[in-house]
């Protein structure tokens, strides 16, 4: 089966840094990947759509300029969150949809984001 | 607008079954699928429709009826580990998926 990973698994940093998370499709090429985040106890939020070789689509409320997203080739896809706040602790799943088949959508591990 | 609905929470007992509903109403219609996650974890793939009528997969299966835009998880002679998250989650026309807030399993010995 389709298999996408992502790196790393958790991460805790202090207030202020950034912090880049990776998504890779291992077994099949993604023209599509998909970022997700999920607070305690709750649904599964999409933030942005990345499409490979163009720029991300980000959904209404997400700042595109705090998550940079960049999907530079049809494996990989990177999420950075650039000087996080304890606000954005939350558990960040990323997505891939295989270029020949547009219905499902295999999800990552999911990264755990800790901001101190 | 978009929107699933799901129930918030359901318990059931370990050996029963359990049914979880699902409504959905989106901007066009490309299947729907159902995903389980246990706390702590990302979504792992339980099912797809995208015709009428019911899809059986061991345990589980699966139920669509694009007339009435529902859907319903069944879920038979129930194991503890079956505790979890069930969500709901629907492909619109543009195959974006719109997700439901996710029905919390709890199992009882």
């Amino acid at each position: 089966g389709a298999v996408v990973s992502q790196h790393p698994s958790w991460v805790i940093c202090k207030s202020g840094t950034s912090v880049k998370i990776e998504c890779r499709s291992l077994d099949f090429q993604a023209t599509t990947m998909f970022w997700y985040r999920q607070f305690p106890k709750q649904s599964l939020m999409l933030m942005a759509t990345s499409n490979e070789g163009s720029k991300a689509t980000y959904e209404q409320g997400v700042e595109k300029d705090k998550f940079l997203i960049n999907h530079a080739s049809l494996t990989l896809s990177t999420l950075t969150v650039t000087s996080a706040h304890p606000e954005d602790s939350s558990f960040y799943i990323c997505s891939a949809r295989d270029r020949g088949d547009y219905n499902e959508q295999f999800f990552g591990p999911g990264t755990r984001l800790t901001v101190l | 607008g978009q929107n699933i609905d799901q129930p918030t929470e359901m318990t059931a007992t370990e050996g029963a079954i359990v049914q979880i509903n699902c409504t959905y109403q989106t901007s066009g219609f490309n299947g729907l699928f159902w995903y389980q996650q246990h706390a702590g974890e990302a979504p792992t793939f339980l099912s797809y429709n995208v015709l009428d009528g019911l899809e059986e997969k061991g345990r589980f299966s699966s139920f669509l009826s694009r007339s009435k835009g529902y859907s319903y998880l069944l879920l038979k002679e129930l194991q503890m580990k079956d505790s979890a998250s069930y969500l709901c989650a629907a492909l619109d026309s543009n195959y974006q998926l719109i997700w439901g807030a996710g029905t919390k399993l709890i199992i009882k010995p």
